[in-house]
């Protein structure tokens, strides 16, 4: 089945950088990589995606970036700002999997004011 | 006007008894999910249901049981509660099972086991 990696596990950034997530992929059949974003005690909520046909996405300070062949992906954010701090969540998808998610272990950000 | 909406928000309880979960969307979407999200925030796929079917069901132990009266309804039943089942229980929906989509989180219900 799909494993999902996610690195780092924490984050510290100073308002105003930027971050980085990292996340692979072990089935080369995975078709979909959405990020969520979970704000302390609050639901997680789609903050981009992307499909295996597109190499990168940008939606204004956020952006991913898809490599098939080394199955990775990554999460940018620019211009950090505090409430961006959360919990990101990477997740693979593919219809072998009935199309159901597995998320990696996720990534907590903490922007510095 | 609430998308995914789950009841109870908060569920205290004590071992060995049996509790249910209601969860509702109004989106109009055909597949709908029950996750778990763990103390270390991981969180990990229960049931998937597509039209009130079982398309996926992942190795919980079988005291959780799913129910689906129709396809906006997706309820989780636990019996006999044991402490590892604290945790908070996110229901989920999204459209089309043919092709992977966003997935639209309810507010989670914070179930407690002592």
């Amino acid at each position: 089945g799909e494993n999902v990696e996610q690195h780092p596990s924490t984050l510290s950034v100073q308002e105003g950088d930027s971050a980085v997530i990292k996340c692979t992929y072990s089935d080369s059949a995975s078709n979909y990589f959405p990020w969520y974003k979970q704000e302390l005690g609050k639901r997680p909520q789609l903050i981009i995606d992307i499909r295996s046909n597109v190499g990168e996405k940008k939606d204004q300070r956020i952006a991913v970036t898809l490599n098939k062949t080394a199955k990775h992906f990554s999460l940018h954010i620019t211009e950090t700002q505090p409430e961006d701090s959360a919990v990101y969540f990477c997740a693979a998808s593919n219809r072998n999997y009935g199309q159901n998610f597995v998320f990696g272990p996720g990534t907590r950000l903490s922007v510095l004011p | 006007d609430t998308a995914v909406s789950q009841t109870p928000k908060y569920l205290v309880t004590q071992m060995g008894n049996d509790k249910s979960i209601k969860c509702e969307q109004n989106l109009g979407h055909d597949t709908m999910y029950w996750y778990k999200q763990d103390s270390k925030k991981f969180l990990k796929i229960m049931f998937s249901y597509n039209n009130k079917e079982l398309i996926i069901n992942e190795t919980v132990p079988n005291r959780f049981s799913p129910k689906s009266p129709d396809k906006a309804h997706l309820n989780l039943h636990i019996n006999s509660l044991e402490l590892g089942d604290s945790a908070v229980y996110f229901c989920a929906s999204s459209q089309g099972s043919g092709r992977a989509n966003e997935q639209f989180f309810g507010p989670g219900t914070r179930l407690t086991v002592l």
